[in-house]
């Protein structure tokens, strides 16, 4: 399984565009990017998932480069309710293949 | 609402009891996954389920066992249960149809609170 690093915690400001990065250097060939968002308490909710290039939906964009060995989540204008941990996990292309949940991003946004 | 429902939200039971944990998947969803979220920790993978037999194992203690069922609910049950057992239960599911990252997706249940004394 690919491990992914991400930065254990940021600060940001209502909004604020916010840009979370994940490296996973040894993703493999079939592997998707997906992060996923996590309120205290609760649990995680799917935000986004890609390949490569650009992802984006209604709450969230994911840049993925040519060697997809990074992405960054991108969050626009982000508010008081967008305080939450962020996790980025790779894999999820084959049956039965587990998730491993590193220690996530913890974003706390300010007023 | 991710359409995934555990019962009960919160448990309080003592050392050495045991206790059953109950998820309900997304309707169409054939793959349940169980996880431990203990305070201020990571989320850890402890097993799971497809179309009732188990697929895939990760850090699940013995006194631990799951099963999912003909209707793919699945039951988490805890034994001989410890101070350190305390933590959140989640429960996931996906379509599990071993196809591509869509249909692998993991969607959340609210979880269950087990409080050990």
């Amino acid at each position: 399984l690919a491990k992914t690093t991400q930065p254990i915690s940021m600060d940001s400001y209502e909004g604020q565009e916010v840009n979370i990065t994940c490296s996973h250097n040894n993703i493999a060939t079939n592997d998707y990017i997906t992060w996923y968002q996590q309120f205290p308490s609760q649990g995680p909710r799917f935000i986004i998932q890609g390949y490569k290039t650009k992802v984006t939906n209604e709450v969230a964009s994911l840049f993925i480069p040519a060697d997809r060995k990074s992405s960054t989540l991108s969050l626009p204008r982000v508010s008081l309710s967008d305080t939450a941990v962020y996790y980025c996990l790779v894999g999820g292309n084959n049956a039965g293949n587990m998730l491993t949940f590193g220690g996530g991003t913890r974003l706390m946004v300010k007023p | 609402d991710s359409g995934v429902t555990q019962t009960p939200k919160h448990l309080i039971t003592a050392t050495g009891q045991r206790v059953t944990l109950r998820c309900s998947p997304r309707s169409g969803d054939l793959s349940v996954y169980w996880y431990q979220q203990s305070l201020d920790q990571g989320l850890q993978f402890l097993i799971q389920y497809y179309n009732g037999e188990e697929r895939a194992k990760g850090n699940i203690l013995e006194r631990f066992s799951a099963q999912q069922f003909p209707d793919l609910h699945s039951e988490l049950n805890l034994s001989s249960l410890e101070l350190g057992d305390s933590a959140l239960y989640f429960c996931a599911s996906s379509l599990g149809l071993a196809g591509g990252p869509v249909e692998e997706t993991q969607y959340f249940g609210p979880g269950t609170r087990l409080l050990v004394l």
